[in-house]
């Protein structure tokens, strides 16, 4: 059983158009989180959802929406895609915000533009 | 200011040999966690071992063992034993007490790890 998911695992697409990439985790945690990563392998922390409660929401712009219908999914909308925007993105999961808290990624999602 | 430091982008480790990779980080949080994650080249990231500041001994998973510094700030990764499969980026993270909620899991820049035949 895959803990968390993410579709589509890749996903390319011209400069202007609008994408979405779904996120689902069956661990029962409470925060879900989503990663940017780029070609020279940062991970850099773009949005985080405790409860469906926007928790964190990094220098990100705002062509970027995440939307968690339910504790169990986190959606991220993005608009006007630009060539910058692409990358790996991950998906992850935790219990809760404790320290001790470690996440669980989805398999992560490469959207090239065009 | 980076929070977390990798200063190795790249290792060579013979096969069945043990090999130590260096992770920094700086916090003011007296409590805080500290974490290792493995990224082979399929993409997937994959949680290793964890070590919580207040923890007395040092975390092991299996051949994983986090030689864990405090006075210091250092978290390194010991893998001992090394198999072709460990080949793969490593990348070193910490989480902050959740009152810091802006300074959430952060990633260091990753090490890539080579293991030799």
């Amino acid at each position: 059983d895959t803990a968390v998911s993410q579709t589509p695992k890749y996903l390319v697409t011209q400069m202007g158009n609008d994408k979405s990439i779904k996120c689902e985790q069956n661990l029962g945690h409470d925060t879900m989180y989503w990663y940017k990563q780029d070609s020279k392998k940062f991970l850099k922390i773009m949005f985080s959802y405790n409860n469906k409660e926007l928790i964190i929401n990094e220098t990100v712009p705002n062509r970027f929406s995440p939307k968690s219908p339910d504790k169990a999914h986190l959606n991220l909308h993005i608009n006007s895609l630009e060539l910058g925007d692409s990358a790996v993105y991950f998906c992850a999961s935790s219990q809760g915000l404790g320290s001790y808290n470690e996440q669980f990624f989805g398999p992560g999602t490469r959207l090239t533009v065009l | 200011a980076q929070k977390i430091t990798q200063t190795q982008p790249g290792m060579f480790v013979q096969e069945k040999e043990a090999v130590t990779l260096d992770c920094t980080y700086d916090t003011s949080d007296q409590s805080y966690g500290l974490f290792w994650y493995k990224q082979p080249s399929s993409g997937e990231m994959i949680f290793l071992i964890y070590q919580g500041s207040y923890d007395e001994q040092n975390a092991t998973e299996g051949r994983y063992s986090l030689n864990f510094q405090k006075a210091r700030k250092s978290a390194n990764l010991v893998i001992s034993a090394s198999q072709l499969g460990d080949s793969a980026m490593y990348f070193c993270a910490m989480r902050e007490g959740p009152g810091n909620y802006g300074q959430n899991f952060v990633f260091g820049p990753g090490t890539r790890l080579s293991v030799l035949p």
